[in-house]
């Protein structure tokens, strides 16, 4: 079974800085997909950014970026340029690629972000 | 509907209660899951439903927890005898299939006395 560990359950960081979240993951698989979800208040859990493990480059999502590093299985997410809309619980989240139409995710267990103004 | 919707937002059930959660997933995504999100903790999957098949139920924690989509559109997570353990924020998903982003509903939370 795969298991995602987010070892930081809670980070701060000053606004208009840049901030990284850690995420490993442990699985025996070598196609799969990795993501970052935030989760407001609100409770909804909002895609921020999302990696094929095929893929080398690493992804990019305006002010978000991740360094994938499939060999060590790290998954960190950068956050630049952070903003007081940036704060929330952020989930590293795992899905294999062998269940077609089964995209049941695993996540880790949470951090969450402060931004300092 | 523009999202995925649940209802209610928040239950409060006495320990023995029987209580059903409902979700509205977007129309016509395929793909239905549901996932448990105890306090402080990330969700964790329960069951997940393709049109009106429940294909993987390996996440449900007793026979106490019950799921069903019959026409392949609304869902009801129902829950038997509720127990305290069972306190938590209920999330359902939906996505067309395939590799295509899930998109989550607000979660319902369950509170049990």
């Amino acid at each position: 079974a795969q298991t995602v560990t987010q070892s930081q359950p809670e980070m701060s960081v000053q606004e208009a800085e840049t901030v990284t979240l850690s995420c490993t993951y442990d699985t025996s698989e070598s196609d799969y997909y990795l993501f970052w979800y935030k989760q407001p208040p609100s409770r909804q859990m909002i895609l921020v950014i999302r990696q094929e493990a095929y893929k080398q480059q690493n992804a990019t999502e305006n002010r978000f970026s991740v360094n994938f590093q499939k060999a060590a299985k790290s998954f960190s997410l950068k956050i630049s340029d952070s903003q007081l809309g940036d704060a929330a619980m952020y989930f590293c989240a795992y899905r294999s690629a062998a269940n077609f139409g089964n995209e049941k995710l695993t996540f880790g267990t949470g951090t969450r972000l402060t931004i300092i103004p | 509907g523009a999202g995925v919707s649940q209802s209610p937002r928040y239950k409060v059930a006495k320990r023995g209660q029987d209580v059903a959660l409902r979700c509205d997933p977007i129309s016509g995504h395929v793909s239905l899951f549901w996932y448990q999100q105890a306090l402080g903790q990330g969700p964790e999957f329960l069951t997940y439903f393709q049109n009106e098949a429940q294909l993987d139920k390996s996440g449900l924690p007793s026979d106490r927890f019950f799921a069903e989509r019959p026409e392949g559109s609304v869902s009801t997570l129902k829950i038997q005898r509720t127990q305290q353990e069972d306190s938590a924020v209920y999330l359902c998903a939906s996505s067309w299939q395939g590799i295509s982003p899930l998109h989550f509903g607000n979660g319902t939370r369950l509170t049990v006395t």
